[in-house]
């Protein structure tokens, strides 16, 4: 079974910094490109960030471009989202999701992160 | 960046009716469409990809159309379970993977 645990939300004041977290399990995670899409209170779903198979390739929304780093660690089968220069916009649950064919055929349960004062 | 619009933004329907669920790009994406679900508290669930293709576990009721700019989700008899909200979303052309705003499927 396709398990994906996302971890690392927190209340964070504005410029400060945070690292989220994915462990993934139950399928073989150096096979498939990976992607972050965040959920702000009322909103609706807004992709962040996908990451290629091996690390190599990185994509980024514009509205985090230049703040957020994506990585992952194959060996660990876990996916991280750096996320810097925080603003109160950033304010959202954010879900890790697994790629098939560069759609999300499977997603974890979200982290909040709150931006604020 | 291709814009994705749903419509309507809320739908009312009865269970047991069929509900009709609409999303246009701004441009063609091919078939290269995805379908998810999300309800409160859990995370989303893909329903259909490639336009028209059920994800595995996705009952018979739930089918997708469509092709280019213009597509359709159908419900065909609605299920308690069913009133959530839905999300189209494309990947033809990324980034970034661009979603639609959502339609509200509500019981009437």
């Amino acid at each position: 079974e396709v398990q994906l645990v996302e971890s690392g939300g927190d209340l964070v004041q504005p410029g400060g910094s945070l690292r989220l977290s994915c462990a993934a399990s139950g399928f073989k995670f150096s096979s498939y490109a990976m992607s972050w899409v965040r959920q702000a209170p009322g909103k609706g779903l807004e992709w962040v960030s996908s990451i290629s198979v091996g690390g190599g390739s990185t994509y980024y929304a514009d509205s985090v471009k230049g703040r957020f780093t994506i990585s992952r660690d194959n060996s660990k089968n876990t996916l991280y989202l750096q996320m810097d220069s925080l603003r109160a916009e950033d304010t959202a649950l954010y879900y890790c999701a697994k790629e098939r064919n560069w759609y999300a055929d499977y997603w974890g349960q979200g982290t909040l992160v709150t931006v604020s004062s | 960046e291709i814009v994705m619009t749903q419509s309507p933004a809320t739908l009312s329907v009865s269970p047991g009716e069929r509900a009709t669920l609409s999303c246009r790009a701004s441009q063609s994406v091919n078939s290269n469409l995805a379908w998810y679900q999300k309800k409160p508290g859990q995370a989303p669930r893909l329903l259909i990809y490639g336009a028209s293709t059920r994800a595995t576990g996705i009952p018979a009721r739930f089918s997708g159309s469509g092709s280019g700019t213009e597509f359709t989700l159908t419900i065909s008899s609605l299920q308690c379970e069913d009133f959530a909200v839905y999300y189209c979303q494309q990947y033809n052309s990324w980034p970034p993977y661009s979603f639609g705003q959502g339609t509200k499927l509500e019981i009437k």
